[in-house]
């Protein structure tokens, strides 16, 4: 079980957009940043998202945001290499250690 | 430009131990966090541990489900971070990934990765 909850999957077809949410409570998202991390095929994780600020070289297609402890990810003009798997992650004050949630399948129909 | 390159992972029996390796380059090494995460087959992934700065005193982190069997040190002088895994279970089973810390309290994230080196329990 995660400490943070992800949908299992979504889907969305080329140009669509599409939202990716990750729920935690009081002691992780409430309190601190969460980052967003892409997984394609099972590879190296790459880093699509921290707070709202992109890391240089993804594309402003992808957004952040947070509401109370629900962070979010999303994703315009849905693109067929934006397929993958998609973890949020930050800390947790209460635990004092870092998690993750489940991940989200996204794939592009 | 960061490489995080990770080495030491094999197969090894269930109780036996390991340690893993990570070695850094192209960034200012002493001034990060640096983490460790896993990923079981076909699972996602797991927070292993921190390794914090000499700033904050080099104190380290594990996750409850390796407190006790892993340790998590550093050498700044290699630019490298180490995982020590001790009293290994088929449950650790997993490819071992470094990650760089960056970004300001309440607002650190993993900013690069490593490729991962894989560690198989197994008799």
């Amino acid at each position: 079980q995660s400490a943070l909850t992800q949908e299992a999957s979504v889907s969305g077809t080329v140009g669509q957009t599409v939202t990716l949410s990750c729920t935690g409570n009081s002691n992780n998202i409430g309190r601190y940043v969460v980052g967003w991390y892409q997984q394609i095929s099972h590879g190296t994780p790459k880093t699509v998202m921290f707070g709202n600020s992109l890391p240089s070289g993804i594309p402003d297609r992808f957004s952040g945001s947070k509401s109370g402890t629900t962070a979010s990810l999303t994703i315009s003009g849905l693109q067929p290499e934006d397929e993958a798997d998609y973890y949020c992650s930050t800390w947790d004050y209460s635990l004092d250690a870092g998690v993750f949630g489940g991940g989200t399948k996204l794939t592009v129909l | 430009e960061v490489h995080l390159v990770e080495s030491g992972g094999e197969l090894v029996q269930p109780g036996g131990s390991l340690r893993l390796a990570c070695a850094a380059s192209g960034f200012t090494f002493n001034n990060h966090f640096m983490d460790w995460v896993r990923q079981a087959p076909g699972r996602g992934l797991e927070w292993v541990g921190r390794s914090r700065n000499r700033d904050h005193g080099y104190t380290t982190q594990c996750a409850a489900s390796v407190k006790g069997r892993f340790t998590i040190s550093r050498d700044d002088s290699k630019n490298s971070v180490y995982l020590q895994m001790n009293s290994l279970k088929i449950e650790d089973t997993a490819i071992y990934y470094c990650a760089r810390v960056s970004g300001i309290p309440g607002e650190r994230f993993f900013e690069n990765w490593g490729q991962g080196t894989l560690v198989t329990v197994s008799s």
